[in-house]
């Protein structure tokens, strides 16, 4: 199975903007919608904040968006606020509906 | 409200096996696929294994196959992950968690149980 790459970590000052990849290959962030990102503060389960690329649950905050631009997909979190700081996961499923994880991103907010 | 609880985890030696549970309330089991999803302490998450609405088609990761199978009881609103030949490395907090999928989508894993940890040491 492959792997998908995320940057280990991420900061930003309060009211800024950051934005974390996952980079995976043509076979599976190139070829398939079905990423997902989640959000894990420490301690805690992770939460889903992105599906199918770009779509929010409800009850996610606007702030958060997916993208994704060839075989990278991205988690932009705008207006950074202290309670954004955790680690960040994205995930896909592959052509053998296997689902993937990237490696984590922790966010920091300076 | 929707619940899931993990149950099952604890020691056990190399080469054991443990059956971990996870049940499930509030809201309709069997439209849902079921995953496990294991995290090692300090580590990122991994996905272990699924299964779909009515139990057939289990998938698992290459880590896993062979040694651990899914199965679901609908009756129960339960799924289970029985784990055979357990390794050092098999070592982690296991989460369930469920997933919507229509034939052309999957909406994510929305919510996820508080996990359960299992720890394979001599």
């Amino acid at each position: 199975q492959s792997a998908l790459t995320q940057p280990p970590s991420v900061s930003g000052s309060p009211g800024q903007s950051v934005t974390i990849s996952c980079t995976g290959t043509s076979t599976d962030v190139g070829s398939y919608n079905r990423v997902s990102w989640y959000q894990q503060p420490p301690g805690t389960a992770p939460k889903l904040i992105i599906f199918e690329v770009s779509d929010r649950p409800s009850g996610v905050p606007d702030r958060f968006s997916g993208s994704k631009s060839g075989n990278t997909a991205s988690l932009t979190i705008s207006g950074l606020q202290a309670e954004d700081e955790a680690d960040y996961y994205c995930s896909l499923y592959t052509s053998s509906t296997a689902l993937l994880f990237g490696g984590g991103t922790k966010l920091t907010v300076l | 409200e929707v619940q899931l609880v993990e149950s099952g985890g604890g020691l056990v030696q190399p080469g054991g096996s443990l059956r971990l549970s996870c049940a499930v309330s509030g809201f309709s089991f069997s439209g849902y696929w079921m995953h496990w999803i294991r995290q090692a302490p300090g580590k990122g998450l991994v996905w272990v294994s699924r299964v779909n609405v009515d139990g057939s088609n289990p998938i698992y990761a290459d880590s896993v196959k062979g040694r651990f199978t899914i199965s679901r009881d609908n009756a129960k609103n339960t799924v289970y992950l029985q784990m055979n030949s357990l390794r050092a490395e098999d070592t982690a907090v296991y989460y369930c968690a469920r997933e919507y999928c229509s034939p052309t989508s999957c909406k994510g894993a929305d919510y996820w149980g508080q996990g359960t940890l299992v720890t394979v040491s001599s």
